[in-house]
């Protein structure tokens, strides 16, 4: 079955410590994208891909990282700089005209 | 840059009702509109995606209209049921780089 696999879904970080959530996509898609949701909150854009190889920043980029050397791959990176990590995060991927499809997240708490 | 808003914030209604949630958005230039549904605790759930060439698109008991003119859609949700109980969410695109969420509406549909 196509879809889009995160992990963990669940992740804990230490103080200093950086942590890489997974996304993996089965979809055949170019854009692949990276939300963060708050509770009670919408999604945030974190960093966004159209094509491998190239990413932009979204509007809270800071204190985070990601790379896309595969189509099927992008995975997120929060550093220590992100000093409030603790969120929902989940990516999405789509081709062009289609469906956004998401992953089932994964809740990143601080120890 | 885009923003969506959504009314009302949260809705709680008795079985078998019919149901509206809104949906507005700011730029009227987009080539699509996504509605989703998110349980807590999980990823995001397409349910329909209607095309700026369309006016509306139906799945079972799900209805959705786009008036870009006027930067809203509706949700139209007839006979609800328990299971109906969730966020609602809707995501237009941003310049066409990437997605911009509303903050969403949560539905309690009560037995």
């Amino acid at each position: 079955d196509g879809g889009i696999t995160q992990s963990p879904k669940y992740l804990f970080r230490k103080e200093g410590q950086n942590v890489t959530l997974s996304c993996e996509q089965n979809l055949n898609h170019d854009a692949m994208y990276w939300y963060r949701q708050d509770p009670g909150q919408g999604l945030r854009l974190i960093y966004y891909s159209q094509i491998v190889n190239d990413f932009q920043k979204g509007d809270i980029a800071e204190g985070y990282s990601v790379s896309r050397e595969k189509k099927e791959s992008f995975p997120l990176t929060v550093t220590s700089a992100q000093k409030n990590p603790t969120a929902f995060y989940l990516c999405a991927s789509t081709g062009e005209g289609e469906k956004l499809f998401f992953g089932s997240g994964t809740q990143l708490s601080v120890l | 840059k885009q923003e969506v808003t959504q009314i009302p914030a949260a809705l709680s209604v008795p079985e078998g009702e019919n149901l509206v949630l809104n949906c507005s958005f700011t730029d009227s230039a987009i080539y699509n509109l996504q509605w989703f549904r998110q349980d807590p605790g999980k990823g995001l759930t397409s349910l329909l995606l209607i095309q700026s060439s369309q006016r509306e698109q139906t799945s079972g008991r799900l209805n959705a209209s786009l008036d870009k003119s006027s930067g809203r859609s509706t949700l139209y949700i007839a006979a609800s049921q328990p299971g109906d109980s969730a966020t609602y969410l809707c995501a237009v695109p941003n310049y066409g780089q990437n997605f911009v969420f509303g903050p969403g509406t949560r539905l309690s549909v009560l037995p």
